[in-house]
């Protein structure tokens, strides 16, 4: 099955400064990557989400990228707010597109 | 439009008693899903159903059967609880293959 590594564990940025967090994936096969939020408490929400036939995807101050040859995704977070303080999941959908399996969270704290 | 309803949020069971977890979406999704969540070890599929019909074991089946009553719910059953089986429980759905994941609000299991 597929083998999702996410790095790093814990991540703490200063209020304004740029977050990255990094995804690796072991299936070839996976095509479609989502990032999850998960506030404490909550359930995960899904914020961007990237499929194999494209390199890059923003969406305001978020961005993914996606290195199918190097099978490598991240996250970027530009101008972090307070509000983005949670734990992130990436995940990889696996070869018949619903096994989708996550990668052990980055929890990110903004320092105002 | 409530999305994926799980039931209940909280239960707390002895060693070897057994629970049914009931998870319903009105989106009218094929795939659905569940998975545990345990502390830094992310989200791991337990079982899923791709279609009405169909169910398939995922990462962590062992100690787990599931049903897919229809295409609205599908529950998944602990026929012998053990202290392994202490998590957050999250049912999810999605339309298709490769598309997005929604979670429900989980289920906050505690074995004695």
């Amino acid at each position: 099955g597929e083998n999702v590594e996410q790095h790093p564990s814990t991540l703490s940025v200063q209020e304004g400064d740029s977050a990255v967090i990094k995804c690796t994936y072991s299936d070839s096969a996976s095509n479609y990557f989502p990032w999850y939020k998960q506030e404490l408490g909550k359930r995960p929400q899904l914020i961007i989400d990237i499929r194999s036939n494209v390199g890059e995807k923003k969406d305001q101050r978020i961005a993914v990228t996606l290195n199918k040859t190097a099978k490598h995704f991240s996250l970027h977070i530009t101008e972090t707010q307070p509000e983005d303080s949670a734990v992130y999941f990436c995940a990889a959908s696996g070869n018949t597109g619903n096994q989708f399996y996550f990668g052990t969270g980055t929890s990110l704290t903004v320092i105002p | 439009n409530a999305g994926v309803t799980q039931t209940p949020k909280f239960q707390v069971l002895k060693t070897g008693q057994s629970m049914t977890l009931q998870c319903a979406q009105d989106m009218n999704h094929n795939s659905m899903y569940w998975y545990r969540q345990d502390p830094g070890m992310g989200l791991r599929l337990i079982y899923y159903s791709a279609s009405e019909g169909t169910t398939d074991k995922g990462e962590v089946p062992n100690g787990y059967n599931v049903s897919r009553l229809n295409k609205r719910e599908f529950s998944l059953r602990l026929e012998s609880a053990a202290p392994s089986q202490t998590s957050v429980y999250f049912c999810a759905s999605s339309e298709w293959d490769n598309s997005p994941l929604h979670f429900g609000n989980g289920t906050r299991l505690t074995v004695t």
